[in-house]
């Protein structure tokens, strides 16, 4: 089991936008603003979209936006495309350690 | 362009040692901090080991799974990141990723390299 629960699936048709839960603790998500988040395409490395909760490093889609409240982040991907359907990870830096979430699986339908 | 490029994967029976290698491009691994994280096959991301930079005093960290028995390391003339697993398990089969690390994200990936522990 992780230490961060995502939901193993989601899905959305092309255009529409989708929202991807990632839920903790106070002690990892809730206790620090360092969240990221990560996506995998099959038989690929995983690419940093987000991080520090809502930073999108260069290169990434302005369509790919992260939140935090509490101790649960989001990540909200709006007008799917094709290309968005991978698989997304969590993670938090929670003191001497980073913790990842179990990973949702995207489906563009 | 930062590039990193991991080696030295293999089959290994379990109980023994093996140490990867990555190799760094683009960037002076002294003033990075670094990560090592693991994919076990058809699994979610773990992160294994962590080292400071060097005016940070080279600390390191581990995840609990592999405490005492990874060593995180990196030689600076050769620009190059280690991993050294001994006492190896079957749980420890999966691809190990080299990356960046940065106010608590991994901002850059190698291709990975494949840790088989069987027998």
């Amino acid at each position: 089991q992780s230490a961060l629960t995502q939901p193993p699936s989601a899905s959305g048709s092309p255009g529409q936008s989708i929202t991807i839960s990632c839920t903790g603790t106070s002690s990892d998500i809730g206790g620090y603003d360092f969240v990221s988040w990560y996506q995998q395409h099959p038989g690929k490395a995983p690419k940093l979209m987000i991080s520090e909760v809502t930073k999108r490093p260069s290169g990434v889609p302005d369509r790919f936006s992260g939140s935090k409240s509490g101790n649960t982040a989001s990540l909200t991907v709006s007008g799917l495309q094709a290309e968005d359907e991978a698989n997304y990870y969590c993670s938090s830096y929670a003191g001497n350690k980073i913790l990842f979430g179990g990973g949702t699986k995207l489906t563009v339908l | 362009e930062v590039q990193l490029v991991e080696s030295g994967g293999g089959l290994v029976t379990p109980g023994g040692s093996l140490g990867l290698s990555c190799a760094a491009s683009g960037l002076t691994l002294s003033h990075a901090w670094m990560s090592w994280v693991r994919q076990a096959p058809g699994k979610g991301l773990e992160w294994v080991a962590r080292i400071s930079t060097k005016t940070n005093g080279g600390t390191t960290d581990y995840a609990a799974p592999v405490k005492g028995r990874f060593t995180i390391s990196r030689d600076e003339s050769k620009n190059m990141l280690f991993l050294q697993m001994n006492s190896l398990k079957t749980e420890d089969t999966a691809v190990y990723y080299c990356t960046k690390y940065d106010s608590g994200s991994f901002h850059y990936w190698g291709q990975g390299t494949l840790v088989t522990v069987s027998s």
